[in-house]
């Protein structure tokens, strides 16, 4: 089955950009998707891409797909201390009835 | 944009009772809808499977006997831990999205705490 996989930790200076990293392992994902958790919050849909797409930008974020490498990056421009949260990568695995398999998140510190 | 509410947010109960979950799609009708669970500083981890007037798919390892899974309507799925016991305490999560390809929209979530 899809295995999704992103580095745990990453801390950046206010008004970096940040770049998060996620892999993951099955070829026929449809979709793949960043999510952002506040402590204590739910899942905000930050972005998703199209597995037929390279890239797609949306005002800060930036994300970056290479599907022959199954690696998939997300870049915040201009990081802010309210971007400090933890960031999710999911895929959607090809034949799903739409649920998504996880990486386990990366936290993402904003030092002002 | 689509909303998924749902309802409790936080729950502190004893060991033994049996616990009600609403997740809610407000502006759309879904016909699937999915339950997680979170560990602490933990990945989501799919429960369930909700199916509108049909038997839900549970993952393997998860009690359906534990977890049931009511999708009544095309706007609301229900999951109660049933004689809850502290091992349940966790963060529980839903999501749900519109037709076809659209992408999941997650309810705020539930802290379960069991005494």
């Amino acid at each position: 089955g899809e295995d999704v996989e992103q580095s745990l930790f990453l801390s950046v200076r206010e008004g970096d950009s940040s770049v998060i990293n996620c892999t993951y392992t099955d070829s026929s994902s449809t979709y793949l998707y960043w999510y952002k958790q506040e402590p204590g919050a739910g899942l905000q849909l930050l972005t998703y891409i199209f597995s037929n797409m390279d890239m797609k930008q949306d005002q800060r974020l930036t994300v970056l797909l290479n599907k022959k490498d199954k690696h998939l990056s997300l870049r915040i421009a201009d990081t802010q201390t309210g971007d400090s949260a933890i960031y999710f990568c999911a895929a959607r695995p090809g034949g799903s009835q739409g649920n998504l398999i996880f990486g386990k998140g990366t936290k993402l510190s904003v030092k002002p | 944009g689509a909303v998924v509410s749902q309802h409790p947010s936080w729950v502190i109960c004893k060991s033994g009772t049996s616990v009600k979950i609403e997740c809610r799609s407000l502006d759309f009708q879904a016909t699937t809808m999915f339950w997680y669970r979170q560990f602490p500083k933990q990945s989501l981890m799919l429960m369930a499977t909700s199916n509108e007037g049909s038997k839900a798919t549970y993952e393997q390892g998860v009690e359906k006997d534990k977890f049931l899974i009511n999708h009544a309507s095309l706007t609301l799925s229900t999951l109660t831990v049933t004689s809850a016991h502290p091992e349940d305490s966790s963060f529980y999560i839903c999501s749900a999205s519109p037709e076809g390809d659209q992408p999941q929209h997650f309810g705020d979530g539930t802290r379960l705490s069991i005494l």
